[in-house]
This record gives C-alpha cells, sequence and structure tokens, in this order.
C-alpha cells in the first residue's frame, strides 16, 4: 500500500512534443504529490507538486494533472527540449504538521529528447 | 549555504569498515531526512529529524545504520561494518515550512 508504480521506465520523445509520465498510488492517506528531475551525478530537484485539492497545477511547461478517484496523477512537459533530458520521479507523502513527511518516490523514467 | 550540503561526495571504503556521512541543511529548516538510492532506482527513505530527534527511523534497514542530529542542523548517518550491499547513493534533503523536501547532492559510498 506504501508503494507509487511509474510508467513508463524510459521515454523518447522529439524536441517540441509532449512527454507524459503516470504514476499510480494505493494509500488514500497520501496527501502530497511532488515530481523531481534529477540529472547524472546530481540529487533529485523538485519541479512541481500538487496537493489532492485540485486536479490540475501548471508551472510554465511543466502540468500536474491528478484524479483523485483513480489514484493517479501525471506530468506534462510541453515543449520538450534537449535540455529536459533526465530523469523523473514521482513521489507521494502524508504531510506532518507543515514539514512534510517520507517521500516513496516512483522507480522513475528517463526522459531522452531527441533535437 | 543556499542549499543543502553534503560531506564527502564520494567514499570509498572496505567491507567491515565504519564509516560516517554528514548533511548539512538549508539554514532553519527543522525537518531533515536521509534517502539511500540505488543505481537505476527511486530514493528510498531511512530516516526522519524534526529538530533533534528521530521522528520516524522505518527505513533503516537494520541496526549497523543510525543517524544523529544533536543540535538540530547538522547530521550525520553512520553506518558501522559496512557490507557490499550497502552500496549507494546517500541523499540528505530538508523541508521548512512549506513541507517541500530540498535534496544535496548525495554521497556515493562504495564497499569494496
Amino acid at each position: 500500500q506504501q508503494q507509487v508504480k511509474q510508467s513508463p521506465q524510459s521515454l523518447i520523445v522529439q524536441k517540441g512534443g509532449i512527454s507524459i509520465i503516470n504514476c499510480a498510488y494505493e494509500n488514500t492517506a497520501f496527501d502530497y504529490f511532488p515530481w523531481y528531475q534529477q540529472f547524472p551525478g546530481k540529487g533529485p530537484a523538485l519541479l512541481i507538486a500538487i496537493r489532492p485539492d485540485v486536479s490540475e497545477k501548471k508551472e510554465g511547461r511543466f502540468t500536474i494533472s491528478f484524479n483523485k478517484s483513480a489514484k493517479q496523477f501525471s506530468l506534462h512537459i510541453m515543449d520538450s527540449q534537449p535540455g529536459d533530458s533526465a530523469t523523473y520521479f514521482c513521489a507521494a507523502s502524508i504531510v506532518i504538521y507543515n514539514q512534510g513527511g517520507k517521500l516513496i518516490f516512483g522507480q522513475g523514467t528517463e526522459l531522452s529528447v531527441k533535437p | 549555504g543556499a542549499g543543502v550540503s553534503q560531506t564527502p561526495s564520494n567514499k570509498v571504503t572496505e567491507k567491515g569498515k565504519y564509516v560516517e556521512l554528514r548533511c548539512d541543511p538549508i539554514s532553519g529548516h527543522t525537518a531533515l531526512y536521509w534517502y539511500r538510492q540505488s543505481l537505476g532506482q527511486g530514493p528510498e527513505f531511512l530516516i526522519y529529524f524534526q529538530g533533534t530527534g528521530a521522528a520516524d527511523d522505518s527505513g533503516l534497514p537494520n541496526d549497523r545504520f543510525f543517524a544523529v542530529r544533536p543540535e538540530g542542523s547538522v547530521s550525520t548517518l553512520k553506518i558501522q561494518r559496512t557490507e557490499r550491499g550497502d552500496s549507494a547513493v546517500y541523499l540528505c534533503a530538508s523541508s521548512g515550512g512549506s513541507g517541500e523536501q530540498f535534496f544535496g547532492p548525495g554521497t556515493r559510498l562504495t564497499v569494496l
């Protein structure tokens, strides 16, 4: 019940295209869903996050879509660029005292954007 | 500093040795987390501190792993009697009032 399942494992997109990565969870107590971007040899960097009281959140070219009833959420990268090539992780947690609790991560998606 | 820092960036040790990994969180962040990331996997939670106390240590794999945060700022992850299976990148993250977790660059531990 603590798992977060992420797909696809790898994704190749042409420059200018839309990259879509999906995640599913089981624990309905989760109330915070961030996406992280990780480049080789670096730590994960927070991209965008959503709480379950909204169905969509957009920041620049990045959009999270959230479906509470299906227990699924996805990351859309619009106008994908070669610089977006990285590994993306979804995660989920239960927020504790506004500090956040432990993050449960998906398995990761390796995105390659071809010029 | 502006972000989470971790030292050393790389640590090579021999099986059976003791290692310490250090994390400096973002100034003012009261929550601190340790995760472990194996090659090709997502980070796995180890332990979470709120101030000086360990609020959740359910992710520590066994009693060879221990972490401290004596003054509520810097934290040290300690691994005794290291095994080859401990080889991984150890990540630290800190969090302020927003709930967002910000990660450091990690320490790559290699046990020979």
